[in-house]
């Protein structure tokens, strides 16, 4: 079974510019999240799909972030403009239903220094 | 709301020691409680886990018992190997919402 991927692994950009990151989960996750890794902290919810709706995004600035997801399978998750605090890694994540602890599986993530 | 604590690190052990790193929460209902580990240059992958009161996860050697008492789901192992260096993520699961709340992690380093 093939796992959660994203791309790209690493992106380097200056501040003001924009960024996208893409996801594709574990084909047949109904679930979808985005979250936020800096640097020595545990990861932090941005937005969270259920098929191809909003579910939570109450943490996602959403002056700056945005995400969707498309045909309830793949999500793009984009920043503009970028700030400097915004370096971090993005991690995507699906489960395959709503319930009682469902495990979710994440991809490897996307490194994102902002400059 | 919801929270994970855990505790800080990095915690530096000898081969064949003994490890445990504290982990605590905060939530109203019956969560579902995660271990989640991340080796370098990889992603979060689960350890164990456990769904209620009294179950005990395990894998790997690695043991978790949820206390609902005191809140806490502690993890253990007898005997580490260098291979478990790595990152160790405490989290729970709220099926209202399904909602996956993390704690901050607790870097382990296992020295030959």
């Amino acid at each position: 079974e093939a796992g959660v991927a994203q791309s790209p692994r690493y992106k380097i950009i200056e501040k003001r510019q924009s960024v996208a990151f893409w996801c594709n989960p574990i084909s047949g996750h109904a679930t979808l999240y985005w979250y936020q890794q800096i640097l020595g902290q545990g990861p932090k919810l941005l937005i969270q799909f259920q098929n191809n709706g909003v579910v939570d995004d109450s943490q996602l600035p959403k002056d700056r972030f945005s995400a969707e997801r498309l045909k309830g399978v793949d999500s793009t998750l984009k920043i503009q403009p970028a700030k400097l605090e915004d370096s971090a890694v993005y991690l995507c994540a699906s489960s395959f239903q709503p319930g009682k602890a469902p495990e979710a599986f994440f991809g490897q993530g996307t490194r994102l220094t902002v400059v | 709301g919801d929270s994970v604590t855990q505790m800080e690190g990095p915690v530096t052990l000898s081969e064949e020691a003994f490890l445990t790193i504290n982990c605590t929460y905060t939530a109203t209902g019956y969560p579902s409680l995660f271990w989640y580990v991340q080796y370098p240059g990889e992603g979060l992958q689960l350890l164990l886990k456990a769904t209620k009161a009294d179950d005990k996860g395990s894998n790997k050697g690695f043991e978790a018992t949820y206390r609902k008492e005191t809140t806490s789901f502690h993890l253990e192992k007898g005997s580490v190997q260098v291979s478990d260096s790595a990152v160790y993520f405490c989290a729970l699961h709220k099926a209202a919402g399904n909602k996956l709340t993390f704690g901050g992690g607790t870097r382990v380093l296992v020295k030959p």
